[in-house]
């Protein structure tokens, strides 16, 4: 069974600032990646995908992610953050040919301060 | 379009109250998807319907907890006789079609029980 792990629950950046969010599955099989954000009161809205192809994958938002299958991770980065970033981001991982189901990280959040 | 919509929003229950809650999806998604998020954590998968087929129940957590979508869109998740460990947000997701990694997900019920 495949697991997610995202590596701080917390992150605070200030305005204009880079940022990278971490996040490392194990599988046995092929994955498929992808984040997602949540904002307050919210659902989850979809940030990007990787399912095949190019290993950078870039996103709403000005996010993007790098998909490395030797290190099996899939950290997401955005060059300069706004405030409007600030919410809840959860990694998922869907198992190649396994029925769509998303297994999650626990999620990290991102405090955006100015 | 509109999105995925989950009804109640809010839900009060006290301890061995029977619960429903509702899912429309996307009009035309085929499959549609049930998690719950327990407060702090990331999304855990509960249940899967391709059309009105449960493919896949192996996380709903008791033999308590019951889903249907008998005409393949509407789905109602029903928790009998609830407990204070089933307080929690239950998301709702559809996606396109059968192979369709998308998915998108409805604002989630928050379930309180006293």
């Amino acid at each position: 069974a495949q697991s997610v792990t995202q590596l701080d629950s917390q992150v605070p950046v200030f305005e204009e600032a880079p940022v990278e969010l971490r996040c490392n599955y194990s599988s046995s099989v092929s994955v498929y990646l992808f984040w997602y954000v949540q904002y307050p009161n919210q659902g989850l809205q979809l940030l990007l995908k990787y399912l095949s192809g190019s290993t950078l994958v870039k996103g709403i938002n000005g996010f993007e992610a790098e998909f490395n299958k030797s290190q099996t991770s899939f950290h997401l980065r955005k060059p300069s953050v706004h405030i409007s970033d600030t919410a809840e981001y959860f990694c998922a991982v869907s198992e190649a040919d396994a029925g769509n189901m998303l297994t999650f990280g626990g999620g990290t959040r991102l405090m955006v301060k100015p | 379009g509109a999105g995925v919509s989950q009804s109640p929003r809010y839900k009060v229950a006290k301890r061995g109250q029977d619960v429903a809650l509702r899912c429309d999806p996307i009009s035309g998604h085929v499959s549609l998807f049930w998690y719950q998020q327990a407060l702090g954590q990331g999304p855990e998968f509960l249940t899967y319907f391709q059309n009105e087929a449960q493919l896949d129940k192996s996380g709903l957590p008791s033999d308590r907890f019951f889903a249907e979508r008998p005409e393949g869109s509407v789905s109602t998740l029903k928790i009998q006789r609830t407990q204070q460990e089933d307080s929690a947000v239950y998301l709702c997701a559809s996606s396109l079609l059968v192979n369709s990694y998308e998915q998108y997900f409805g604002p989630g019920t928050r379930l309180t029980v006293t």
